[in-house]
Order: C-alpha cells, then sequence, then structure tokens
C-alpha cells in the first residue's frame, strides 16, 4: 500500500525551530516529487513547495520562499519540511502529497494525515 | 501565480439533487485541474483530475468538465456523504488551490 506517515503534533514558541517529516513507502520514493500544502484553521488549502527526492530540487510558492525549507532524505524516504524561525501565522496543519503520476506537476492522490503546528508564547 | 476563484463559497443542496461547483483560473491552466473533497479532520481526497478524468474509485455521479480558465465539478445526485467542502487545484504553473465551496444540506 502506497502511504506517507507525517510526524505528530508540534507545540512551539515563536522564534523556535521547527522541523516536521514525511515518510513515504509502498513505492519508490525517488521517483515522485513529494509536495507540502499548508491549511490554516477552518480555511482553504495552500502550496508551500515540492521536491524531487532524486536530486533534492526544491521549487518554492513565492507566498513561502525564504520562510520555509523542504529536504529529503533518500536513504530513510523521508520528506522534510523545516522553519528557522517560527510565528503564530505558522500556525496550521501541515500535509505532505504525493502526485499520482511521477512528472513535477500532476494531481496528488496521495496524502499524508497532518501535521498540525501550534505557534504560541 | 495563477489565482483560483471558486463559487459560490458555500452551496445548499437538497439530498438526491444535482450541485455544480465552479472554478475559475486567472490565466490558462489548460486541462491541468483536478478537484478534492475535504471533509472535517480529514485530509483532502482527489477526485478529478485532467479537468474530467475521475479518481480510482470514485462513483460517476461525480463529473467534471472544462478547460483554459472555466471548470465545473458536477455531482448528479447528492449523497448524504457528499456533503464536504471542495477544492479545485491547478497544476500547471506550478500549482495553487482554490478557496473552496462548503456543499451543505438543505
Amino acid at each position: 500500500e502506497v502511504q506517507l506517515v507525517q510526524s505528530g503534533a508540534e507545540v512551539k514558541k515563536p522564534g523556535e525551530s521547527l522541523r516536521i517529516s514525511c515518510e513515504g513507502s509502498g513505492y519508490r520514493f525517488t521517483s515522485y516529487w513529494i509536495n507540502w500544502v499548508r491549511q490554516v484553521s477552518g480555511k482553504g488549502l495552500e502550496w508551500i513547495g515540492r521536491i524531487d527526492p532524486s536530486d533534492s530540487y526544491a521549487h518554492y510558492s513565492p507566498s513561502f520562499q525564504g520562510r520555509v525549507t523542504i529536504s529529503t532524505d533518500k536513504s530513510s524516504n523521508t520528506a522534510y519540511l523545516q522553519w528557522n524561525s517560527l510565528k503564530a501565522s505558522d500556525t496550521a496543519i501541515y500535509y505532505c502529497a504525493r502526485p499520482r503520476q511521477s512528472l513535477p506537476l500532476h494531481a496528488f492522490d496521495v496524502w499524508g494525515q497532518g501535521t498540525v503546528v501550534t505557534v504560541s508564547s | 501565480e495563477i489565482v483560483m476563484t471558486q463559487s459560490p463559497a458555500t452551496l445548499s443542496v437538497s439530498p438526491g439533487e444535482r450541485a455544480t461547483l465552479s472554478c475559475r483560473a486567472s490565466q490558462s491552466v489548460s486541462g491541468n485541474l483536478a478537484w478534492y473533497q475535504q471533509k472535517p479532520g480529514q485530509a483532502p481526497r482527489l477526485l478529478i483530475y485532467g479537468a474530467s478524468t475521475r479518481a480510482t474509485g470514485i462513483p460517476a455521479r461525480f463529473s467534471g468538465s472544462g478547460s483554459g480558465t472555466e471548470f465545473t465539478l458536477t455531482i448528479s445526485s447528492l449523497q448524504s456523504e457528499d456533503f464536504a467542502v471542495y477544492y479545485c487545484q491547478q497544476y500547471n504553473d506550478p500549482s495553487s488551490f482554490g478557496q473552496g465551496t462548503k456543499l451543505e444540506i438543505k
């Protein structure tokens, strides 16, 4: 079974750093880009960016460029989303998602369960 | 950045009736358009890709149409499990979502 399993909920203070993870299984991890999507409570979906696990090339939405870093570890089939200095406005659910074809751009047919990130002083 | 606009924000429909949801792109996305369903506490679920192709396991009552900048998701006969929030997504350049349409029971 193809799955993306994300790390657990996090509670952090403003200014702290954080890295959340997304582990892929049931498929060849390096063949499919991994995307990250944000959902603020009660709001819509926002595309953050994507990474090619085969060479770690990452592409970001202009809205998130410079605010987050996407990376991967091929040896553990894991993708990461990282912040160096969290803000309260980063409070949201973060999903990783895999496209249905091994192309840079396609619809997302496999989603992680989501990681809740809460940033509060 | 391509902006996706969905309408209406909320749609009230009775079970058994037809629902029509719209999505407009600020510039052409060709046929690179997907629709997702999201229920409370769950991740989004892919319904339609390529503007009109149903994803695996999606019932035939869901259909998509359109190309370029105008797209439609139609649910032909609403079942109780269809009441949810629906999002469109363009994956042409590179990716962005609409703000969602909440489909509620009338």
